[in-house]
């Protein structure tokens, strides 16, 4: 079945500096989301990326989607203590079926 | 993410009994999820809902039971809980298309001793 895997499972930054995540899948996807989670939250939807190269900004963070759509990146520029959390990325690639998880990018900025 | 809410927020049990953990959405979403989060593994999907009377197996559906009779209830039973389904058990509901943008309730804490 499909996979979504994300790396690192782990970045400690100190603030200011950047900060990126990766997310590859084993099938081509139809469209990736991302999404965050605080620690002792629950998961709260970024963006959605539906076009091959696709590129989003949300203030200082830039979204990519890969040209074979199998793969996408969240990248934060000068991360502040308030970007704390996992990051997850979501792949599907059936319409109408569920999202498929990656295990997530724990981030951990440190003044 | 007012509109989705789990009941209980926290439940400790012990091994062997069966527990109902609730889910409800007030956006009259057509599908609903269950997932567990566990360290190392990420979110992982336990069943998901099309629409009312209609249920699908996710990725670990072992050991556990829904139903959906009404569009905004989604129950989840632990018809006879294990240690190894201590976890955090998020419900999430989408509006249309189950590869729509998830909304998420703020989980259930449950400790099975």
């Amino acid at each position: 079945g499909q996979q979504v895997m994300q790396i690192p499972q782990y970045q400690h930054v100190q603030e200011g500096e950047d900060f990126t995540t990766y997310c590859n899948s084993s099938t081509t996807l139809s469209n990736i989301q991302w999404y965050k989670q605080r620690p002792g939250g629950h998961p709260v939807f970024l963006i959605q990326l539906v076009k091959s190269g696709e590129v989003k900004k949300q203030k200082r963070l830039t979204f990519q989607f890969g040209e074979a759509k199998k793969n996408s990146s969240l990248h934060i520029t000068a991360t502040q203590t308030t970007d704390v959390g996992t990051y997850f990325c979501a792949g599907s690639s059936n319409s109408g079926y569920a999202l498929n998880f990656g295990k997530g990018t724990s981030l951990l900025v440190t003044p | 993410d007012a509109g989705i809410t789990q009941s209980p927020r926290y439940k400790i049990t012990e091994t062997g009994r069966q527990v109902t953990l609730m889910c409800h959405q007030t956006w009259s979403h057509s599908y609903m999820f269950w997932y567990r989060q566990d360290l190392g593994h990420g979110l992982r999907l336990i069943y998901y809902s099309a629409a009312a009377d209609i249920t699908d197996k996710g990725e670990v559906p072992d050991g556990y039971v829904v139903s959906r009779s009404k569009t905004e209830n989604f129950p989840l039973t632990l018809e006879s809980a294990t240690r190894s389904q201590t976890s955090v058990y998020f419900c999430a509901s989408v509006p249309w298309g189950g590869s729509e943008t998830q909304y998420f309730g703020p989980g259930t804490r449950l400790l099975v001793l």
